[in-house]
């Protein structure tokens, strides 16, 4: 069965603060794509990354970074100092079909100026 | 471009009635998708095309329906509206069945 787990269901942070956000996934299959999507106030997703199963390498983008551990079945996302503009709802989401794409049930992420 | 639109944006159903969300994109791509949303629950895909005049179940189908007529258009219909319908909306396309899903700005049903 697949299945993703966002324990953290809210986090609150100081600005300027680094912040990680947790997701653990469960897959039998070999062959699977991760995602993290940003889903701020305004309601709609925004796509942030996406990583395949065979490719570990840790991945930064600005303040954002990424870190795949294979090993313990994650895919962490960390936001290096924090912004005010970064407090959205964070989905973690597996693929392993091809129409088989699984959420988790996503962290609510509030910056406090 | 537009991108992912949806419509409408807010909808007040009374039970037993029925209504159709639509749901366009102007980026050719070939997958839509229809999930919902639900507090707690993250989304649930409801029915997926991965082109024109195909459709497919997905995780939660019961009591929807969907067509693809055109490309660019992927409709979900309720024939009879329930309370557990209650749901936020969201259309969704990708170029490929792996890439990278574009999302609409949703729709929000509440069914009395």
């Amino acid at each position: 069965a697949q299945k993703v787990t966002q324990a953290q269901t809210e986090i609150s942070v100081v600005e300027k603060e680094d912040v990680t956000l947790d997701c653990v996934y469960e897959t039998r299959d070999t062959t699977y794509y991760l995602f993290w999507y940003k889903q701020p106030p305004s309601g709609e997703l925004v796509f942030l990354i996406r990583r395949n199963s065979f490719d570990e390498q840790n991945e930064i983008s600005g303040r954002y970074s990424w870190n795949f551990q294979k090993s313990t079945s994650s895919f962490n996302f960390t936001i290096t100092a924090s912004q005010v503009v970064d407090s959205a709802v964070y989905f973690c989401a597996l693929q392993t079909g091809a129409n088989n794409l699984f959420f988790g049930t996503g962290t609510r992420l509030t910056v406090i100026p | 471009n537009a991108g992912v639109t949806q419509t409408p944006k807010f909808r007040v159903l009374k039970t037993g009635q029925s209504m159709t969300l639509l749901c366009a994109q102007d980026m050719n791509h070939e997958y839509m998708y229809w999930y919902r949303q639900d507090p707690g629950m993250g989304l649930r895909l409801i029915h997926y095309s991965v082109g024109e005049g195909t459709t497919a179940k997905g995780e939660v189908p019961d009591g929807y329906n969907v067509s693809r007529l055109k490309k660019q258009n992927f409709l979900l219909g309720l024939e009879s509206a329930a309370p557990s319908q209650t749901s936020v909306y969201f259309c969704a396309s990708s170029y490929e069945a792996y890439n990278e899903q574009f999302f609409g700005p949703g729709t929000r049903l509440t069914v009395l």
